[in-house]
């Protein structure tokens, strides 16, 4: 089965710091990957994706994550933070082949501190 | 396009009740899926379904019932509410990997149910 850990239920940084935002995944077979960001009170909108194209992905609002398959990680990474990032980030995987069944991490709030 | 629409944005119910939680999307997706939202858990898997006719249980299925006779409504419906129900319920649509290379779940607005 697979399954998603996210290090880091609260992560603080100061506004202008590297946003690192860290996701590790267990699949039998290199799977879809995606980070999803929420708002306050608001639903789940896509940051950026990896469908076995490239391994750095690049997504709005500046952020960008890496697919190391020796390390099955997807970090979330954001060369300088800003306060209207701070939200709660979601790492998922789906099985190729099933965008219908995402399994997601449980969640990293990020806070960013002027 | 609205996209994923949920209706209603907030509920009240009484433990025993029963009701209904609407999603509709307007994007011709095969794929629709239920999850629920509980603080520190992410989200969770309710049901799911692959097409008009066809739904499948997900993580968290029990208590919950749905159905998809058409492609653009997925209904989840409480049998019997528990405050354990309690929870902000997501629905989500996305192409099938047939039909699309693009893979990501569009996820509506949510509803946010609480059971007394």
């Amino acid at each position: 089965a697979q399954s998603v850990t996210q290090l880091g239920s609260h992560v603080s940084v100061s506004e202008g710091a590297l946003v690192l935002l860290r996701c590790n995944y267990s699949s039998s077979v290199p799977p879809y990957l995606f980070w999803y960001v929420q708002y306050p009170n608001q639903g789940l909108q896509l940051l950026l994706k990896y469908t076995s194209a490239a391994t750095l992905v690049k997504g709005i609002n500046g952020f960008e994550a890496e697919f190391k398959k020796s390390e099955t990680s997807f970090h979330l990474t954001k060369p300088s933070a800003h306060m209207s990032d701070a939200a709660e980030y979601f790492c998922a995987v789906s099985p190729r082949g099933g965008s219908e069944k995402l399994v997601f991490g449980k969640g990293t709030k990020l806070t960013v501190n002027p | 396009n609205a996209g994923v629409t949920q209706t209603p944005k907030f509920q009240v119910l009484k433990t025993g009740q029963s009701m209904t939680l609407q999603c509709a999307q307007d994007m011709n997706h095969e794929y629709m899926s239920w999850y629920r939202q509980d603080p520190g858990m992410g989200l969770r898997l309710i049901h799911y379904s692959v097409g008009a006719g066809i739904t499948d249980q997900g993580e968290v299925p029990n208590g919950y019932n749905v159905s998809r006779s058409t492609t653009e409504d997925f209904p989840l419906r409480l049998l019997s509410a528990a405050p354990s129900q309690t929870s902000v319920y997501f629905c989500a649509s996305s192409y099938s990997h047939r039909a699309s290379s693009s893979y990501e779940q569009y996820f509506g607005p949510g509803t946010r149910l609480t059971v007394t």
